[in-house]
């Protein structure tokens, strides 16, 4: 199972650019790259996926290295509704995915 | 298009009861997997279902249980509840557990008390 590590708690300012990475070292070929975040009480919220190079979409972008053992979630311009945990995950087909333990994100105003 | 849906959302029971918790997962989706959240332990993998099959375990005691019906809904069963089974249950559905590229969607959680 890929194990991953990310920082624990984070702090930032409202406006400014966010960025989390998480280390993965035994992450395997058929394993995807996903970010997810959650608010107190309540399911883990889809952000990104991906493979390889850098996947973006309207919230966030995600930049994963040639080698595959990290992965960077990128946050343009945070703001206080952006306060959650984030967790990284890598799975692939069949795989139960294994969540680390997250990164508690503060945007202060 | 429905999110998952699960049910209750808040439960208190006493130590030595037994609950079942139920989760019906995306119109469509076929692979339906259980974790548990506690601010201790994070969120922790219990098992995945797939055409009404455990596929994956994860480590936990026998006293948790699940199953998966035809309609793809699952039921998972906590049997003689101990304290520390005190969490916030999560049920995450995906269309099926073959494809590489797929996407777990998440319920919104049972809160669960033993007192």
């Amino acid at each position: 199972l890929a194990k991953t590590t990310q920082p624990i708690s984070m702090d930032s300012y409202e406006g400014q650019e966010v960025n989390i990475t998480c280390s993965h070292n035994n992450i395997a070929t058929n394993d995807y790259i996903t970010w997810y975040q959650q608010f107190p009480s309540q399911g883990p919220r889809f952000i990104i996926q991906g493979y390889k190079t850098k996947v973006t979409n309207e919230v966030a972008s995600l930049f994963i290295p040639a080698d595959r053992k990290s992965s960077t979630l990128s946050l343009p311009r945070v703001s206080l509704s952006d306060t959650a945990v984030y967790y990284c995950l890598v799975g692939g087909a069949g795989n139960m995915l294994t969540f680390g333990g997250g990164t508690r994100l503060m945007v202060k105003p | 298009k429905a999110g998952v849906t699960q049910t209750p959302r808040y439960l208190i029971k006493t130590r030595g009861q037994q609950v079942t918790l139920s989760c019906s997962p995306i119109s469509g989706h076929r692979s339906v997997s259980w974790y548990q959240q506690t601010p201790g332990q994070g969120l922790q993998f219990l098992f995945e279902y797939f055409s009404e099959t455990q596929r994956n375990k994860g480590n936990f005691p026998g006293r948790f249980s699940g199953r998966q019906f035809s309609n793809s809904r699952s039921e998972m069963n906590v049997s003689t509840l101990e304290l520390g089974d005190s969490a916030l249950y999560l049920c995450a559905s995906r269309p099926t557990r073959t494809e590489i590229q797929e996407t777990q969607y998440f319920g919104p959680g049972t809160r669960l008390l033993v007192l």
